[in-house]
């Protein structure tokens, strides 16, 4: 069936350095992705979107890819701050579009 | 807008107890979800509806589990009896499903954290 898989975490980052968070996904033909992220103690929030092949979704510094040849859609920023430190979920529509299937999470540590 | 409205935001009770949680979801919004978080298994998709009917319910974990939505604006999720491995925090989520049954951007609530001693 279809799955989503990051990297495990935590990622520990100082500010303003670069963030890469993985995420690999399987999938029957080429589903909407998402980047949800939960800061603490809240709901999940939608970080980014691409809906199609080599589309690129961006929100907030953050962007990310959707490459089908390596079936990725890693997240990425420039320069991360100490309010970026929070949850990040990769995420797919199933195969019927009916409904998102989530990984796991990765949380994401930003020290001053 | 106001948002998805989850209640109560923490719940404490003892093992055997009944608990219910609620939720309202985003005025216009035809598709709700419910979600359990856990450090172990992660974010899991425990049930879904689409214009208040259950469409998915493979993800409640066992019959202890049971929701309903009586109405657009209204859905609870009830554990009874409740243990403590149901300890973990509760999501609802509610989003637009257009034509053809495609789904929109999900919404998420602040969540019900849940603790059975």
């Amino acid at each position: 069936g279809d799955s989503v898989t990051q990297m495990e975490g935590p990622v520990t980052l100082s500010e303003e350095a670069f963030l890469t968070i993985n995420c690999t996904y399987t999938a029957t033909g080429y589903p909407s992705l998402f980047w949800y992220v939960q800061y603490p103690g809240e709901g999940l929030q939608l970080l980014l979107k691409a809906t199609k092949a080599d589309d690129k979704g961006s929100n907030k510094g953050f962007e990310a890819t959707y490459r089908k040849e390596t079936t990725s859609f890693h997240l990425e920023k420039g320069s991360v701050q100490v309010s970026d430190s929070a949850v990040y979920f990769c995420a797919l529509f199933n195969q019927a579009g009916t409904a998102l299937i989530f990984g796991k999470g990765t949380t994401l540590s930003v020290s001053s | 807008d106001a948002g998805v409205i989850q209640s109560p935001r923490h719940e404490v009770t003892e093992m055997g107890q009944e608990v219910t949680l609620r939720c309202k979801p985003i005025s216009g919004h035809n598709s709700l979800f419910w979600y359990r978080q856990t450090m172990m298994r992660g974010l899991e998709l425990l049930i879904y509806f689409n214009n208040n009917v259950p469409i998915d319910d493979s993800g409640m974990p066992e019959d202890r589990f049971s929701a309903k939505m009586p109405n657009a604006s209204f859905s609870t999720l009830k554990i009874q009896p409740s243990e403590p491995r149901d300890s973990a925090v509760y999501f609802c989520a509610s989003s637009k499903r257009g034509g053809g049954g495609l789904l929109h951007e999900q919404y998420f609530g602040p969540g019900t954290r849940l603790t059975v001693t």
